[in-house]
This record gives C-alpha cells, structure tokens and sequence, in this order.
C-alpha cells in the first residue's frame, strides 16, 4: 500500500532561516502530493498541491519541490517566523487515483525568535 | 475559518454510549469526508458522502455509520464505544471530487 514517511523528529530553527521539511513517499509515483498546516487541536489547512510534472512550486515564502527520483517532496518556508511553527502534514493521492488523500504523520516545526 | 462547522466541540462520554456528530460543509460543497486522528495513528481516512451518497470508505469500524442529508449537512454516529475511540474527529469538505479539502475544527472525543 502506498505510504507517506514524515521526520517525526520535531524540526527546531531560529527565526528568519529557512525550515526544509522532508516527505517520502513509497510506491508509485502520485499524481500529486499535498502540504497542510495544522495547528494544536484545530484542523489541517491546505497549502499547497504539487503534481508530478511540476518540479517546483512557489507560493509566497512557500516553495515545495517534487522529485520523482529520490520519491521525495521538499517543503521549504522562507524567513520563518515564530507564527510559522505548526505541524506540517504530507499527503499523496489515494489508491487508484483515488479523491481520497493519505496523510503522513506530520512533522513539528518550531520556530525560536 | 475554513466556513466547515463542527459541533460539538468536546464531548465526554463512558464506554459503551453512543454519541452523534455533526459537520455542515462549507457553502456549495457536495463532498464531505469524515477523519479521526490520534496520537498513535495520524489522520485516519473514515468515510465520504458526494451529494447523500456515500462514495468512498476507509478504515471506518462497524460501530461507526454515518450520513449525509438533504440540505448537505452530515452526522458521523459512533456506537458502543471503547476506550480507543477517544480521538479527535474532524470533517472535510471539497467541491464535488476535489483533491483540495477544508477542514473543520474538529470535534475531541474522550471515553473514559
């Protein structure tokens, strides 16, 4: 079945560096790999979706990469700031193309001011 | 606020009860999905509803049903409840077969 691996390991920086967020897929390629911020005790908030053609896509201090070859997706956030810490959650299609996404674990992100 | 309501938003039961939840998806979304998410096992795929029907199940227990009525809004029906069961519950919404979802707040399930 497909997996989605995320550093359960939370991700400690210092503000106005940049956070990288690593998330591992198993498998066959998806069609597309999403990124939700979630927030103690509050739902997932959609960020970003990248499909499989798309090397690279940017929105605002959000940059997410998509390499087919290394079955990996990278989540970077620019200048990170204190606000920024969150638990960020990988999610790739489901089986069969499926509407239905499964999600990774979740990596903590911890920005110190 | 994602325009997903949830309530309640706690709710406290015993083992063995059964307790209703309740999603209103956001205005013209067709697609409501249920999730738990738990310490040990992450955001868990439950059920979807398209239009009052159901179109997809995932790792849902038997003692779980759930439904979607006309006016769109959905309850997710936990019975017989176990200790297990204690968990966060959240709904989703998405226009029609979407892959982009909004979540709602959720609704935190403690059984003692």
């Amino acid at each position: 079945s497909q997996k989605i691996e995320q550093n359960s390991e939370a991700l400690n920086i210092q503000e106005g560096k940049t956070a990288t967020l690593t998330c591992n897929y198993t498998n066959y390629s998806p069609a597309y790999l999403q990124w939700y911020r979630q927030d103690p005790g509050r739902g997932p908030v959609f960020l970003l979706l990248i499909r499989e053609n798309e090397k690279e896509k940017r929105k605002e201090r959000l940059k997410v990469t998509f390499d087919t070859t290394l079955k990996q997706s990278l989540f970077h956030i620019t200048a990170s700031q204190p606000a920024d810490s969150a638990t960020y959650l990988c999610a790739r299609e489901g089986s069969g193309g499926s509407y239905i996404p499964t999600f990774g674990r979740g990596t903590s992100l911890i920005v110190h001011p | 606020d994602s325009g997903v309501t949830q309530t309640p938003k706690h709710l406290i039961t015993a083992t063995g009860q059964r307790v209703t939840l309740r999603c209103s998806p956001r205005s013209g979304d067709l697609s409501v999905y249920w999730y738990q998410q738990s310490l040990d096992q992450g955001l868990q795929f439950l059920i979807q509803y398209y239009n009052g029907e159901e179109r997809a199940k995932g790792n849902i227990l038997e003692r779980f049903s759930a439904q979607q009525f006309p006016d769109l809004h959905s309850e997710l029906n936990l019975s017989s409840l176990e200790l297990g069961d204690s968990a966060l519950y959240f709904c989703a919404s998405s226009v029609a077969q979407s892959y982009e979802q909004y979540f709602g707040p959720g609704t935190r399930l403690t059984v003692t």
